[in-house]
């Protein structure tokens, strides 16, 4: 299974409202990722996980809130966000991660999560 | 910070032809460049690695190049078929900064 799964697939929400972003892999990777990517840009780096470690932190405003429960998920918890906050969510996911070499480390990424926050 | 430019932002080519894609990075070289291609509405797949102490890797129809003195990576697909119409991405690394250039979207005519 080389699947990395994110859900919901769409979500809008209101400024005010407290929503998550679940991603979910079975290849036993131990490093997961978090990216934002807008309309015709590359993905921007958020988090890194590595054996469930917040690894790196982009500089990401609080109003993003990762967590990783275990090894195989991955949540965003996402609060009080601004209209420009609106891109898709990328989730990726590799062997080693951190741990090993960055460089060499294959990421998978999951198909994303398109955020529209009105 | 590191700045990767990718040639045109999109680049549109005959069928069978070789599509020859840029990626163009100032400050420091990279201990690797990664190739990933991305298809709308879904997320980027690798492709190929190179390390900065190699010129060329090659997979099946594709082709790396690494050349740290101009600072800059070729990919090229040779024999291109519209099936390989998508966004590609070139994306740096160093330690532990990973950042993925502009992008260069790619449009194969039958």
């Amino acid at each position: 299974d080389t699947e990395v799964t994110q859900t919901p697939k769409h979500l809008v929400m209101g400024m005010t409202n407290k929503k998550s972003l679940k991603c979910e892999q079975h290849m036993g990777h131990r490093a997961m990722y978090w990216y934002k990517q807008k309309a015709k840009k590359p993905p921007e780096l958020m988090f890194v996980y590595s054996y469930e470690k917040l690894s790196i932190n982009e500089s990401v405003p609080s109003r993003f809130s990762p967590e990783c429960p275990n090894s195989s998920l991955l949540n965003l918890h996402l609060h009080a966000l601004q209209p420009e906050d609106s891109a898709l969510y990328l989730c990726a996911s590799s062997q080693e991660g951190l741990a090993g070499d960055l460089g060499t480390d294959t990421q998978y990424f999951g198909p994303g999560t398109r955020l529209t926050v009105l | 910070s590191q700045k990767i430019e990718q040639n045109s932002e999109a680049l549109n080519i005959q069928e069978g032809k070789t599509a020859t894609l840029t990626c163009n990075y100032t400050n420091y070289s990279p201990a690797y460049l990664q190739w990933y291609r991305q298809d709308p509405g879904r997320g980027p797949v690798f492709l190929l690695l190179i390390r900065e102490n190699e010129k060329e890797k090659r997979k099946e129809r594709l082709k790396v190049t690494f050349d740290t003195t101009l600072k800059q990576s070729l990919f090229h697909i040779t024999a291109s078929q519209p099936a390989d119409s998508a966004t590609y991405l070139c994306a740096l690394v160093r330690g532990n900064q990973f950042y993925f250039g502009t992008g260069t979207s790619l449009t194969v005519i039958p």
